[in-house]
């Protein structure tokens, strides 16, 4: 059974700074392996989808790399800013779903930007 | 392109009552899928739909049900409530084959007192 962790749980860096969010998965037989972020309250907004044959995908600011080979993900935001203040979630779409769309969750990151 | 919907956005409902939510995927996506978020346990999948047929299920009571219709709209329902269902209700959608990303509605918030 797949189990996906996040650490730290909890962060809280000034604003400007780069920081490196967390993901492992104990089943590295994955399709995909996707980054959301969630405000307090609302839903999931996609950031980046690595699928299990790429190392790395870029979007502005964000950069998520993968090694399946050591399930682990690590998520880099760059010159961090208030508005990146959320909760971030990794999820991984396993084989053994077969083509299902089934996503586990990890726990997630909540992480403050401050002033 | 319009994002996922879900409808309604809040909802209280007192214990035995049943409830049902719902879903419109992104025009042109054939699957979705339904998660319940709760502080104590996270996100947990519950089940998803792909051309108006269950393709995968989570480890939920039966009391949890859904169907899809031949839009690719779904539904859950959820019946005889109890307090423990107190959760946000989120649905994604996909283009459904193969190892597609997906996309959340804005959630269905459920109070069960």
């Amino acid at each position: 059974k797949q189990e996906v962790t996040q650490i730290p749980a909890a962060l809280s860096v000034p604003e400007g700074e780069n920081l490196v969010l967390n993901c492992s998965f104990t089943d590295s037989a994955i399709y995909n392996l996707q980054w959301f972020r969630q405000d307090p309250g609302k839903g999931l907004t996609s950031l980046l989808l690595i699928q299990s044959s790429q190392r790395e995908q870029t979007s502005g600011r964000l950069n998520a790399s993968l090694d399946k080979s050591s399930g682990r993900s690590t998520l880099y935001i760059a010159a961090s800013q208030p508005g990146d203040s959320a909760t971030y979630l990794c999820a991984v779409k396993g084989w053994d779903t077969g083509t299902a769309s089934k996503l586990t969750f990890g726990t997630g990151t909540r992480l403050q930007v401050t002033l | 392109k319009a994002g996922v919907t879900q409808t309604p956005r809040y909802l209280i409902k007192t214990r035995g009552q049943q409830v049902t939510l719902s879903c419109s995927p992104i025009s042109g996506h054939r699957s979705v899928s339904w998660y319940q978020q709760t502080p104590g346990q996270g996100l947990q999948f519950l089940f998803e739909y792909f051309s108006e047929t269950q393709r995968n299920k989570g480890n939920f009571p039966g009391r949890f049900s859904g169907r899809q219709f031949s839009n690719s709209r779904s539904e859950m329902n959820v019946s005889t409530l109890e307090l423990g269902d107190s959760a946000l209700y989120l649905c994604a959608s996909s283009l459904g084959q193969g190892a597609h990303e997906q996309y959340f509605g804005p959630g269905t918030r459920l109070t069960v007192t």
